[in-house]
């Protein structure tokens, strides 16, 4: 079983649309996780970390359950510009290991 | 957010030879992480780099390959060891912001093909 797993998509969207993706991990002692972004031969970019009590940037809404190891991102009114590969991310704050990313769900938005 | 130069953006190297990444930081960073992402797939980590010590290597991952240094608190190099074309893939360094809830930046990546 992959410790972050997430469904890769593609999600094809028409643009104004909400999207949501979700994502489950396997270690329970996780303790950050981020949704990044990844566009086309780029490097991954935060979009937002993720706190159990839910936390909303602007059109982006994250939400993470500690108790099943669930998080989510959802995009309302979706942009064509939102068009990317988006990773669930999950880090240990302790010990040498950095992050473990997801597989990544890709979305494309189209006009 | 920190700021990470990593170079060289890309490259093509001849199966057998060597190269080495760097990656400069624009301030002091306890951790570097190195990561790569092979065609389609998503990021896995290679090693991480400690100021004063040896690397940590993941499973998978061996110094003989993947020799790393970290000369100072801004600063690494990744070298890719006898290139095959199994190593094509793009090498991202990391760090760790200084709060975390502010995630990991990365550089831009290299981009490593291996003919």
């Amino acid at each position: 079983r992959k410790e972050v797993e997430q469904d890769p998509g593609p999600f094809n969207v028409p643009e104004g649309a909400t999207v949501a993706f979700n994502c489950t991990y396997s270690n329970s002692a996780s303790q950050s996780f981020f949704w990044y972004r990844q566009d086309c031969r780029k490097e991954p970019k935060l979009l937002m970390s993720v706190y159990s009590s839910g936390n909303e940037d602007g059109r982006f809404t994250a939400q993470l359950n500690r108790a099943s190891q669930y998080i989510s991102l959802l995009i309302r009114d979706s942009k064509l510009s939102d068009s990317a590969t988006y990773l669930c991310v999950v880090g240990m704050d302790t010990g040498r290991r950095a992050l473990t990313f997801g597989s990544g769900t890709r979305l494309q938005v189209q006009p | 957010s920190a700021v990470i130069s990593q170079k060289p953006s890309r490259d093509i190297c001849q199966r057998g030879t060597s190269l080495t990444i760097q990656c400069q930081v624009d301030s002091q960073v306890t951790m570097m992480f190195w990561y790569r992402q092979q065609p389609g797939q998503s990021l896995t980590l290679i090693a991480t780099a400690n100021q004063g010590s040896e690397a940590t290597y993941e499973s998978g991952f061996v110094i003989d390959k993947f020799p790393i240094s970290r000369p100072n608190l801004t600063f690494s190099t990744l070298t890719v060891s006898n290139m095959s074309p199994e190593d094509s893939s793009i090498y991202l360094c990391s760090v760790r912001e200084p709060r975390g809830a502010y995630g990991y930046t990365f550089g831009s990546g290299t981009r490593l093909t291996v003919v």
